[in-house]
């Protein structure tokens, strides 16, 4: 089975800063895909950024990109010029394939991100 | 309202209340999503429903009972709860739920407390 582990429970980060949040994911799969979700306080989580595995090229959006390492299993999330929005929590999850798996998402613990003005 | 709403916003019960969560998307998706997020937990799917039809249930317990009348709208029923079940339940719609990627939408969720 696929997990998604997120080692950093919480991060600070000044604004204007750039931050990273890392997840790691085990999986036997060739092809894949792997995200990043930030839920703020209180609010609908939403997707930040997307990447397929079998792209070799780093997704970014905007101030956000990712740092994905295949054969190491490893997913960053780069976030530069971090804004007092940018506070949240942030989930990384991983998405098989395989028909059989359905639209299955299977998601890291959460890392607390603090922006500090 | 656009996108996926939930009601009610926050939720406390007693163990044997029977109370309903209800969660409604307004994108024109065919796959709903119940999740369960637990503090310091991954988030857990409960149940997914595809074309009204009960696709993905992750051995939750009988006292969650998942409704979907229509591809629009999604409940989760509760009964005899017990206090290791307050969390916040989230709902999610995609277009489909076999097939191709397809992005998931997510509601503000439902805090509920079971005293």
């Amino acid at each position: 089975a696929q997990t998604v582990t997120q080692s950093q429970p919480e991060m600070s980060v000044q604004e204007a800063e750039t931050v990273t949040l890392s997840c790691t994911y085990d999986t036997s799969e060739s092809d894949y895909y792997l995200f990043w979700y930030k839920q703020p306080p209180s609010r609908q989580m939403i997707l930040v950024i997307r990447q397929e595995a079998y792209k070799q090229q780093n997704a970014t959006e905007n101030r956000f990109s990712v740092n994905f390492q295949k054969a190491a299993k490893s997913f960053s999330l780069k976030i530069s010029d971090s804004q007092l929005g940018d506070a949240a929590m942030y989930f990384c999850a991983y998405r098989g394939t395989f028909m059989e798996y359905g639209n299955k998402l299977v998601f890291g613990a959460g890392t607390i991100l603090r922006v500090k003005s | 309202e656009t996108g996926v709403t939930q009601t009610p916003r926050h939720l406390v019960m007693g163990m044997t209340n029977k109370k309903s969560l209800k969660c409604e998307q307004h994108l024109g998706h065919n796959a709903m999503y119940w999740y369960k997020q637990s503090a310091k937990k991954p988030l857990e799917l409960m149940f997914v429903y595809n074309f009204k039809e009960q696709t993905e249930n992750n051995s939750v317990p009988s006292r969650f009972s998942p409704e979907c009348p229509n591809s629009s709208h999604l409940f989760l029923h509760l009964h005899t709860l017990q206090p290791e079940d307050s969390a916040l339940y989230l709902c999610a719609s995609s277009q489909d739920y076999r097939g191709a990627y397809n992005e998931q939408f997510f509601g503000p969720g439902t805090r509920l407390t079971v005293l």
